[in-house]
């Protein structure tokens, strides 16, 4: 069964304070992984898709990396807008578009 | 282009009563998903829509659970006999052919079983 974790569950920042946000993930054969960003009361909002190990994306402040069994979402210099949780999910090959398992969030809060 | 709508968006009802939820897809996307999230959890899938068909339905839709697109256009997703185990926000989502992963989220409707 495929599986994504996240950590940290929470992460306070400072505006301007750089940091990470972790996703395992174990699937069987990977068609691709994701980065979407929700904001309270929202629906999650895409931000990325990396398909192989090696490949790095990058928007603004964020900038998403992928390896063989985690895919790290690095945030330089955040700011109090960047605040949301950020959520990762994997799609496994085989599987109908769209069937996507998703990884429990990430709640970032970027404090001025 | 307006985005993916959802309606309600939040209802509340008693346990025991049938409620029903709606989307309105981006209008070209052939592809429509409804997903399930409840509070400090990702959302979780629940089935998929090629068009008209129905073609994927996770185990976590028990025969409670009944949703249609006809006509390929604007989905429902039905729920009978509700049990407070179904309160969560119900997503859905669209995408075009071709493109895997990057779907559109509408803002949910939101069930309270009391």
């Amino acid at each position: 069964e495929d599986q994504v974790t996240q950590s940290p569950e929470a992460l306070r920042l400072q505006e301007g304070e750089s940091s990470s946000l972790n996703c395992s993930y174990t699937v069987s054969g990977l068609r691709g992984l994701f980065w979407y960003r929700q904001d309270p009361g929202k629906g999650p909002e895409f931000l990325f898709t990396l398909y192989s190990a090696g490949e790095e994306k990058e928007k603004e402040r964020l900038k998403a990396t992928l390896t063989k069994k985690e895919s790290f979402l690095h945030i330089t210099a955040p700011k109090p807008e960047d605040s949301a949780t950020y959520l990762c999910a994997v799609q496994a090959r085989g599987t109908s578009y769209g069937k996507l398992t998703f990884g429990q969030g990430t709640i970032l809060t970027v404090h001025p | 282009d307006t985005g993916v709508s959802q309606n309600p968006r939040h209802k509340i009802t008693k346990r025991g009563q049938n409620v029903t939820f709606r989307c309105d897809p981006i209008s070209e996307h052939n592809r429509l998903y409804w997903y399930r999230q409840t509070l400090g959890q990702g959302p979780e899938f629940l089935t998929y829509f090629q068009n008209e068909a129905q073609l994927e339905k996770s185990r976590l839709l028990s025969d409670r659970f009944s949703a249609e697109r006809p006509k390929g256009s604007f989905s429902t997703l039905e729920i009978q006999r509700t049990e407070q185990g179904d309160s969560a926000m119900y997503l859905c989502a669209s995408s075009p052919d071709g493109v895997t992963g990057e779907l559109f989220f509408g803002e949910g409707s939101r069930l309270t079983v009391l």
